[in-house]
């Protein structure tokens, strides 16, 4: 099992719609989450970390933790054909600088 | 100001030979680490540099991939001999000490050994 799983995609949305792209992990001890967005040939870009239980929303992102489920999920709402890129999941296993364990990514096309 | 910087690009060798790899880190980052992305797979951890000491090299592969951070500045990772199974995009990111919410992260190098 690995310990960061992400469905690979693609996933294709209408542009305007809610695109939803969700992780788990599987260590319980996980602490801290963080959704990175990577074009084509270019590095991956923090979008949003969480690390607590719930929802944290910045502009149209929103990152939600169930700590219970080991489940995270990104939503991204008015979805734009500049958000098509691959969206890669990562956890640490303490707060502050550690190693960042990554899910394979998804791949997200918006249609316009 | 500048990003983190990775060079070359790209790199292509043949198996046997020696590949050395540069990464500039954001000034003032003390925190350096080297990914790699092999192909089809996810992004793994190779090491983590704190100014010039390696503070976790859990995920170095073997012994034929060497890392260094003279002065604490920027880093190299030597690959010597390359295997096939080397090939992939060789990431390095940097981040202010107590701030993994802010690691950036460099275009990467694509290594490819033929």
């Amino acid at each position: 099992q690995k310990e960061v799983e992400q469905n690979s995609g693609p996933l294709s949305v209408p542009e305007g719609a809610i695109a939803s792209l969700n992780c788990t992990y599987s260590d319980r001890g996980s602490q801290s989450f963080f959704w990175y967005r990577q074009y084509s040939g270019k590095s991956p870009e923090l979008i949003m970390f969480i690390y607590s239980n719930g929802d944290k929303e910045d502009g149209r992102f929103t990152a939600q933790l169930n700590k219970a489920s080991q489940y995270v999920s990104l939503l991204i709402r008015d979805s734009q054909p500049s958000d098509s890129a691959t969206y890669l999941c990562a956890v640490t296993h303490r707060f502050g600088n550690e190693k960042l364990t990554f899910g394979t990514g998804t791949r997200l096309t918006i249609i316009p | 100001e500048a990003g983190v910087t990775q060079f070359p690009s790209h790199s292509v060798i043949e198996k046997g030979q020696t590949v050395t790899l540069r990464c500039d880190p954001i000034s003032g980052h003390d925190n350096l680490y080297w990914y790699r992305r092999v192909m089809g797979k996810e992004i793994k951890f190779l090491l983590h540099f704190v100014k010039e000491s390696k503070q976790d090299e859990s995920g170095m592969p073997n012994n034929r991939f060497l890392a260094e951070r003279t002065g604490g500045t920027y880093s190299t990772l030597k690959v010597q001999p390359a295997e096939l199974e080397d090939s992939g995009v060789y990431f390095c990111a940097s981040s202010l000490q107590g701030s993994n919410e802010k690691l950036f992260f460099g275009s990467g190098t694509q290594l490819s050994v033929l």
